[in-house]
């Protein structure tokens, strides 16, 4: 059974920094490039970030782009999402999405990031 | 950056009735290699998104078979032949040819009238 668990979200103050993870089993980590995409409250889904499976290239959002760094073990079978300089609007569920071919194979359940004083 | 636009953005249906729901790209999707990256997700109501179909036209593993994609270059369509009470929720399409950035569509809100 594919089992993909985001953890590390929370409330932070602006300026803040989260380390999110994403633990993955059932499938072959490390054959997979992946992403975390967010939602905000109500709103629609937004690509943030992707890692490939080898964990040497990277690729950003541009509202993310200097402020996230994406990162992977596969000897653990994760993924992290460091995020610094948080912002109000960095609010959102974080996911965690497979990829082996085209975004979106396996999805987390997601973990809430609230940016707030 | 590709702009994916989805129309409409709310959609009310009767139960057994069909129901589609367009996409439109701001430049083709055909990649170089002749494959459209096109894909299509569900997200119900308090849950994840999950994808129903992949590159234009694939149907993932478990999806019914109502469920289907069709389109080319700019222009694609998800089409439920036979709406059911557990196809309510949001649908997007997301675009993975030109990246990054990868681009998803407004959302489409599907109910049932």
């Amino acid at each position: 059974e594919v089992q993909v668990v985001e953890s590390g979200g929370g409330l932070v103050q602006p300026g803040g920094s989260l380390r999110l993870s994403c633990e993955v089993s059932g499938f072959t980590f490390r054959s997979y490039d992946m992403h975390w995409v967010r939602q905000a409250p109500g709103k629609g889904l937004v690509w943030v970030s992707r890692i490939d499976r080898e964990g040497t290239g990277t690729t950003y959002a541009d509202s993310v782009k200097g402020r996230f760094t994406v990162s992977r073990d596969n000897a653990k079978n994760t993924l992290y999402l460091q995020m610094n300089s948080l912002r109000a609007e960095d609010t959102a569920v974080y996911y965690c999405v497979g990829d082996r071919g085209s975004p979106g194979d396996y999805w987390g359940q997601g973990t809430l990031v609230t940016v707030s004083s | 950056d590709v702009v994916m636009t989805q129309s409409p953005l709310s959609l009310p249906v009767t139960l057994g009735q069909p129901a589609s729901i367009s996409c439109r790209s701001s430049q083709s999707l055909v990649h170089s290699n002749g494959k459209t990256y096109l894909n299509w997700f569900q997200q119900r109501p308090g849950q994840s998104p999950r994808r129903l179909i992949y590159e234009l036209s694939n149907r993932e593993s478990g999806v019914p078979d109502r469920f289907s994609g069709s389109g080319s270059g700019t222009d694609f369509t998800l089409k439920i032949s036979r709406v059911e009470a557990e196809d309510v929720g949001v649908y997007y399409c997301m675009q993975s040819t030109h990246w990054p950035p990868y681009t998803f569509g407004q959302g489409t809100k599907l109910e049932i009238k």
